[in-house]
Protein backbone atom coordinates (compact mmCIF):
# COMPACT_ATOMS: atom_id res chain seq x y z
CA UNK A 1 0.00 0.00 0.00
CA UNK A 2 1.50 3.53 -1.00
CA UNK A 3 1.93 5.72 1.56
CA UNK A 4 1.56 9.76 2.10
CA UNK A 5 3.50 11.57 -0.79
CA UNK A 6 4.07 14.73 -0.78
CA UNK A 7 5.71 17.13 -3.43
CA UNK A 8 8.36 18.49 -4.26
CA UNK A 9 10.58 17.81 -1.77
CA UNK A 10 12.77 20.24 -1.44
CA UNK A 11 11.65 24.03 -2.88
CA UNK A 12 13.85 27.68 -2.24
CA UNK A 13 12.44 30.35 -2.92
CA UNK A 14 13.02 34.45 -2.15
CA UNK A 15 11.08 36.30 0.33
CA UNK A 16 7.70 37.77 -0.86
CA UNK A 17 7.41 34.98 -2.91
CA UNK A 18 4.25 32.35 -2.32
CA UNK A 19 4.47 28.82 -2.71
CA UNK A 20 2.06 25.63 -3.15
CA UNK A 21 2.59 22.34 -1.83
CA UNK A 22 1.35 18.79 -2.34
CA UNK A 23 0.03 15.92 -0.66
CA UNK A 24 -1.21 12.71 -2.05
CA UNK A 25 -2.83 10.68 1.31
CA UNK A 26 -2.65 6.91 1.56
CA UNK A 27 -5.74 5.26 -0.47
CA UNK A 28 -8.92 5.64 1.70
CA UNK A 29 -7.60 8.07 4.44
CA UNK A 30 -10.18 11.12 4.23
CA UNK A 31 -8.64 13.29 6.45
CA UNK A 32 -5.31 15.36 5.93
CA UNK A 33 -3.24 17.39 8.11
CA UNK A 34 -0.35 19.88 7.38
CA UNK A 35 2.50 20.37 10.53
CA UNK A 36 5.55 23.20 9.85
CA UNK A 37 8.57 21.17 11.69
CA UNK A 38 11.87 23.18 12.51
CA UNK A 39 14.45 22.92 15.42
CA UNK A 40 13.45 25.79 18.01
CA UNK A 41 9.64 24.72 17.77
CA UNK A 42 9.12 21.29 17.36
CA UNK A 43 6.12 20.23 15.15
CA UNK A 44 3.28 22.80 15.23
CA UNK A 45 -0.14 21.71 13.65
CA UNK A 46 -1.14 24.19 10.79
CA UNK A 47 -4.47 22.51 9.76
CA UNK A 48 -7.07 19.59 8.74
CA UNK A 49 -9.00 19.04 6.08
CA UNK A 50 -11.82 15.95 6.32
CA UNK A 51 -14.01 15.81 3.32
CA UNK A 52 -13.10 18.69 1.38
CA UNK A 53 -13.68 20.97 4.77
CA UNK A 54 -11.43 22.81 7.22
CA UNK A 55 -12.20 20.68 10.37
CA UNK A 56 -9.25 22.43 12.57
CA UNK A 57 -6.80 25.08 12.73
CA UNK A 58 -3.89 25.66 13.90
CA UNK A 59 -2.18 28.95 15.33
CA UNK A 60 -0.86 29.84 12.32
CA UNK A 61 -0.48 33.52 10.22
CA UNK A 62 -3.84 33.75 7.40
CA UNK A 63 -0.82 33.84 5.05
CA UNK A 64 -0.52 29.76 5.77
CA UNK A 65 -4.02 28.28 3.51
CA UNK A 66 -4.82 24.76 2.02
CA UNK A 67 -7.40 23.16 0.33
CA UNK A 68 -8.42 19.14 0.07
CA UNK A 69 -9.83 18.29 -3.46
CA UNK A 70 -12.57 15.38 -3.73
CA UNK A 71 -9.83 12.85 -3.75
CA UNK A 72 -8.45 13.88 -0.73
CA UNK A 73 -5.17 15.39 -2.17
CA UNK A 74 -4.63 18.47 -0.09
CA UNK A 75 -2.37 21.35 -1.27
CA UNK A 76 -1.26 23.85 1.44
CA UNK A 77 -0.18 27.61 0.38
CA UNK A 78 2.39 30.15 2.22
CA UNK A 79 1.65 33.76 0.53
CA UNK A 80 4.44 36.59 1.12
CA UNK A 81 7.17 34.62 2.12
CA UNK A 82 9.28 35.49 4.94
CA UNK A 83 12.62 34.32 6.48
CA UNK A 84 10.94 32.68 9.36
CA UNK A 85 8.86 29.95 7.10
CA UNK A 86 11.88 28.18 6.51
CA UNK A 87 11.07 24.46 7.79
CA UNK A 88 10.24 20.96 6.83
CA UNK A 89 6.30 21.27 6.35
CA UNK A 90 4.99 17.30 6.99
CA UNK A 91 1.45 16.24 5.76
CA UNK A 92 -0.57 13.50 7.97
CA UNK A 93 -3.16 11.48 6.72
CA UNK A 94 -6.10 9.00 8.82
CA UNK A 95 -8.89 7.47 8.05
CA UNK A 96 -10.30 10.72 9.83
CA UNK A 97 -11.72 9.35 13.35
CA UNK A 98 -10.63 11.26 16.45
CA UNK A 99 -8.20 8.43 17.88
CA UNK A 100 -7.11 7.09 14.97
CA UNK A 101 -3.02 7.30 13.98
CA UNK A 102 -1.78 9.98 11.64
CA UNK A 103 0.76 9.02 9.03
CA UNK A 104 3.15 11.53 7.77
CA UNK A 105 4.92 11.95 4.52
CA UNK A 106 8.69 12.77 4.36
CA UNK A 107 8.04 16.06 3.80
CA UNK A 108 8.66 19.72 1.88
CA UNK A 109 11.94 21.02 2.96
CA UNK A 110 11.04 24.63 2.40
CA UNK A 111 14.05 27.20 2.08
CA UNK A 112 13.32 31.23 2.22
CA UNK A 113 16.06 32.98 0.77
CA UNK B 1 -4.10 24.34 26.69
CA UNK B 2 -2.94 21.08 25.64
CA UNK B 3 1.18 20.35 26.27
CA UNK B 4 3.54 17.97 25.95
CA UNK B 5 7.26 17.78 27.47
CA UNK B 6 9.17 15.07 27.23
CA UNK B 7 12.75 14.01 28.94
CA UNK B 8 15.51 13.64 28.40
CA UNK B 9 16.07 15.75 25.32
CA UNK B 10 18.74 13.56 24.01
CA UNK B 11 19.86 9.87 25.65
CA UNK B 12 23.22 7.92 24.64
CA UNK B 13 22.94 4.50 24.58
CA UNK B 14 25.12 1.48 24.31
CA UNK B 15 24.40 -1.26 22.19
CA UNK B 16 21.83 -3.56 24.86
CA UNK B 17 21.62 -1.24 27.44
CA UNK B 18 17.82 -1.11 28.31
CA UNK B 19 15.95 2.05 28.93
CA UNK B 20 13.54 4.30 29.32
CA UNK B 21 11.97 7.82 27.81
CA UNK B 22 9.55 9.77 29.25
CA UNK B 23 6.33 12.00 28.00
CA UNK B 24 4.62 13.96 30.20
CA UNK B 25 1.03 15.57 29.35
CA UNK B 26 -1.08 17.67 30.37
CA UNK B 27 -4.62 17.39 28.66
CA UNK B 28 -8.24 17.33 29.76
CA UNK B 29 -10.20 14.18 28.49
CA UNK B 30 -7.42 12.39 26.57
CA UNK B 31 -8.49 10.59 23.53
CA UNK B 32 -5.03 9.11 22.44
CA UNK B 33 -1.47 9.08 23.48
CA UNK B 34 1.05 8.41 20.00
CA UNK B 35 4.61 7.60 19.64
CA UNK B 36 6.15 8.00 16.56
CA UNK B 37 9.82 7.69 15.64
CA UNK B 38 11.59 10.20 13.26
CA UNK B 39 14.66 8.91 11.28
CA UNK B 40 17.01 11.75 9.63
CA UNK B 41 15.25 13.41 6.78
CA UNK B 42 12.43 11.24 6.58
CA UNK B 43 8.50 12.12 8.02
CA UNK B 44 7.63 10.41 11.81
CA UNK B 45 7.12 6.72 11.66
CA UNK B 46 3.69 5.85 13.36
CA UNK B 47 4.66 2.88 16.39
CA UNK B 48 1.80 2.94 18.90
CA UNK B 49 -1.86 4.61 20.35
CA UNK B 50 -2.41 3.96 23.59
CA UNK B 51 -6.23 4.78 24.75
CA UNK B 52 -6.11 4.49 28.75
CA UNK B 53 -4.41 4.68 31.72
CA UNK B 54 -2.87 1.12 32.40
CA UNK B 55 -2.70 0.10 28.78
CA UNK B 56 0.74 -1.13 27.52
CA UNK B 57 1.61 -1.69 24.11
CA UNK B 58 4.57 -4.25 22.41
CA UNK B 59 6.65 -4.05 19.22
CA UNK B 60 10.09 -5.51 18.89
CA UNK B 61 12.36 -3.92 21.43
CA UNK B 62 9.75 -1.68 22.56
CA UNK B 63 7.07 -1.37 24.88
CA UNK B 64 4.85 1.95 25.38
CA UNK B 65 3.06 2.22 28.91
CA UNK B 66 0.55 4.95 29.69
CA UNK B 67 -0.56 6.70 32.68
CA UNK B 68 -2.91 9.16 33.95
CA UNK B 69 -0.32 12.14 33.30
CA UNK B 70 2.76 10.35 31.38
CA UNK B 71 3.53 8.00 29.19
CA UNK B 72 6.97 5.70 29.12
CA UNK B 73 8.66 4.17 25.91
CA UNK B 74 10.96 1.12 27.53
CA UNK B 75 13.71 0.06 25.13
CA UNK B 76 15.44 -3.18 25.82
CA UNK B 77 18.40 -4.46 24.15
CA UNK B 78 18.35 -1.48 21.79
CA UNK B 79 20.72 -1.91 19.03
CA UNK B 80 22.56 0.79 16.76
CA UNK B 81 19.48 1.16 13.97
CA UNK B 82 16.63 1.95 17.25
CA UNK B 83 18.69 5.26 16.90
CA UNK B 84 16.07 7.91 16.05
CA UNK B 85 13.99 11.22 17.48
CA UNK B 86 10.82 9.38 19.71
CA UNK B 87 7.91 12.14 19.72
CA UNK B 88 4.88 11.89 21.52
CA UNK B 89 1.38 13.34 20.74
CA UNK B 90 -1.85 13.56 22.31
CA UNK B 91 -5.35 14.23 21.06
CA UNK B 92 -8.01 16.01 23.29
CA UNK B 93 -11.59 15.74 23.25
CA UNK B 94 -11.68 18.53 20.44
CA UNK B 95 -13.69 17.06 17.44
CA UNK B 96 -11.05 16.51 14.04
CA UNK B 97 -7.45 15.54 14.46
CA UNK B 98 -5.51 18.18 16.18
CA UNK B 99 -2.40 16.47 17.61
CA UNK B 100 -0.38 18.41 19.94
CA UNK B 101 3.58 16.87 19.87
CA UNK B 102 6.17 16.78 22.17
CA UNK B 103 9.82 18.39 21.38
CA UNK B 104 11.41 14.66 20.84
CA UNK B 105 13.91 12.21 22.54
CA UNK B 106 16.65 11.94 20.25
CA UNK B 107 18.34 8.51 20.88
CA UNK B 108 21.75 7.49 19.84
CA UNK B 109 22.51 3.71 20.56
CA UNK B 110 26.70 3.02 19.82
CA UNK B 111 27.69 -0.18 18.99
Amino acid sequence: KAGVTQTPRYLIKTRGQQVTLSCSPISGHRSVSWYQQTPGQGLQFLFEYFSETQRNKGNFPGRFSGRQFSNSRSEMNVSTLELGDSALYLCASSLGGQDQPQHFGDGTRLSIL
Amino acid sequence: EDQVTQSPEALRLQEGESSSLNCSYTVSGLRGLFWYRQDPGKGPEFLFTLYSAGEEKEKERLKATLTKKESFLHITAPKPEDSATYLCAVQGPNYGQNFVFGPGTRLSVLP
